[in-house]
């Protein structure tokens, strides 16, 4: 099956400083890489995903990119603020397409 | 705004008891998940629910079971608690099959 990992496992930055995350993937058949954002308290909530047909993809302040060929994709937030401050986690789908494997979260801490 | 409601945010039970978790989401989406988050593990599946009285099996449905007589509705059942079982419990639910889930806050599940 699927097997994603995550690195860093923890992650502390300066307020206004860029975070990159990154993870690899097994399954060359994946094609859809989502990322959730977990405050503390809640349930994980997609902040931004991309197909595997896309190379990147931007949302205001955070992007995604994606290296089909060596297999990883990244999560960059720039211009991080304290409220960017939470759990992380990139996944991957199967290659049925019907199961997100997920991988070992990030913990993300903005110093202000 | 999609909503995915958890029973019971923590919950105490004892070795050997049956422990039902419940999950409600009020978006009409098909398929529902449940899900199991320990800490530099990430979410690992459990069982998932593409329709009602359908089940799949995760990644990890060992000592689990579930139920889905509504489409509204998927159950999440430990036959026999155990000790190695105490971990955060999350519930999504997707329109599509493995994309765009929708959390619950989770169960916080302790097993003494």
């Amino acid at each position: 099956g699927e097997n994603v990992e995550q690195h860093p496992s923890t992650l502390s930055v300066q307020e206004g400083d860029s975070a990159v995350i990154k993870c690899t993937y097994s399954d060359s058949a994946s094609n859809y890489f989502p990322w959730y954002k977990q405050e503390l308290g809640k349930g994980p909530q997609l902040i931004i995903d991309i197909r595997s047909n896309v190379g990147e993809k931007k949302d205001q302040r955070i992007a995604v990119t994606l290296n089909k060929t060596a297999k990883h994709f990244s999560l960059h937030i720039t211009e991080t603020q304290p409220e960017d401050s939470a759990v992380y986690f990139c996944a991957a789908t199967n290659n049925a397409g019907n199961m997100l494997t997920f991988g070992g979260g990030t913990r993300l801490m903005v110093k202000p | 705004d999609v909503k995915v409601t958890q029973s019971s945010r923590y919950l105490v039970k004892r070795t050997g008891e049956k422990v039902f978790l419940e999950c409600v989401q009020d978006m009409d989406h098909e398929n529902m998940f449940w899900y199991r988050q320990d800490p530099g593990l990430g979410l690992r599946l459990i069982y998932f629910s593409y329709d009602v009285k359908m089940k799949e099996k995760g990644d990890i449905p060992e000592g689990y079971s579930v139920s889905r007589e509504k489409k509204e509705r998927f159950s999440l059942i430990l036959e026999s608690a155990s000790t190695n079982q105490t971990s955060m419990y999350l519930c999504a639910s997707s329109l599509f099959s493995g994309e765009k889930l929708f959390f619950g806050s989770g169960t916080q599940l302790s097993v003494l």
